[in-house]
């Protein structure tokens, strides 16, 4: 079945960090790149960066540059994504999502991060 | 990146038709066909409906259709259904990121 599994829940203390993984199923795993989105409680979608799993080059947001890092392991067919520094306003839902010329085609189930002291 | 401007809701009854609206710039929207819009059921991932401005995915019903005019990108859905109550996000890509809407709540009256 194509689909990406997501790592378990995290509860993290404020400046700590997280790695979330992410194991793609069913489709050639170098084909198409992978995205990171993230949503607060009650709030809309953001979109975090992008990791070529092809070449392993990436691109983040503006806002998360130096705290993020994307990386791929094409041997396991995994992906992660690590949140440094963490802070409240980091606490969200993060998905990693395959993308596909530019469009999110498939999601991941998400992982819960919980930032609390 | 600012993000795209989305009303925070949208309404129509069973059978009617409904449109959200996505405004964007000349950097994003008005630049590349690469709009996509998805679909979110509360506690569920998105799901994607509508990509490359006017595209459908398989298995999305036709009821769904997309268009864009210089800036501003709309999703249309055509007989609503009282299971299109969702919220609905539009995303352009940026010449190297992608910025997201702030997301429509669709309800069906």
């Amino acid at each position: 079945q194509v689909q990406l599994v997501q790592s378990g829940a995290e509860v993290k203390k404020p400046g700590a960090s997280v790695k979330v993984s992410c194991k793609a199923y069913g489709y050639t795993f170098t084909d198409n790149g992978l995205s990171w989105v993230r949503q607060a409680p009650g709030q809309g979608l953001e979109w975090m960066g992008w990791i070529s799993t092809h070449r392993g080059n990436t691109i983040y947001v503006q806002k998360l540059q130096g705290r993020v890092t994307l990386t791929s392991d094409t041997a396991t067919r995994t992906a992660y994504m690590e949140l440094r520094s963490l802070r409240s306003d980091d606490t969200a839902m993060y998905y990693c999502v395959r993308d596909k010329k530019h469009s999110l085609d498939m999601w991941g189930q998400g992982t819960r991060v919980t930032v609390v002291s | 990146q600012s993000a795209l401007t989305q009303p925070p809701s949208a309404s129509g009854s069973p059978g009617q038709s409904v449109a959200i609206s996505c405004t964007g710039t000349s950097s994003d929207i008005g630049a590349y066909n690469f709009v996509s819009w998805y679909q979110q059921h509360p506690g569920k991932a998105p799901k994607l409906i509508i990509y490359e401005v006017n595209e459908r995915p398989s298995g999305v019903p036709d009821r769904f259709s997309g268009s864009k005019s210089g800036n501003t990108a709309s999703l249309t859905v055509s007989g609503l259904q009282t299971e299109d109550e969702a919220d609905y996000y539009c995303v352009s890509y940026a010449g190297s990121n992608k910025v997201f809407g702030g997301g429509t709540r669709l309800t069906v009256l």
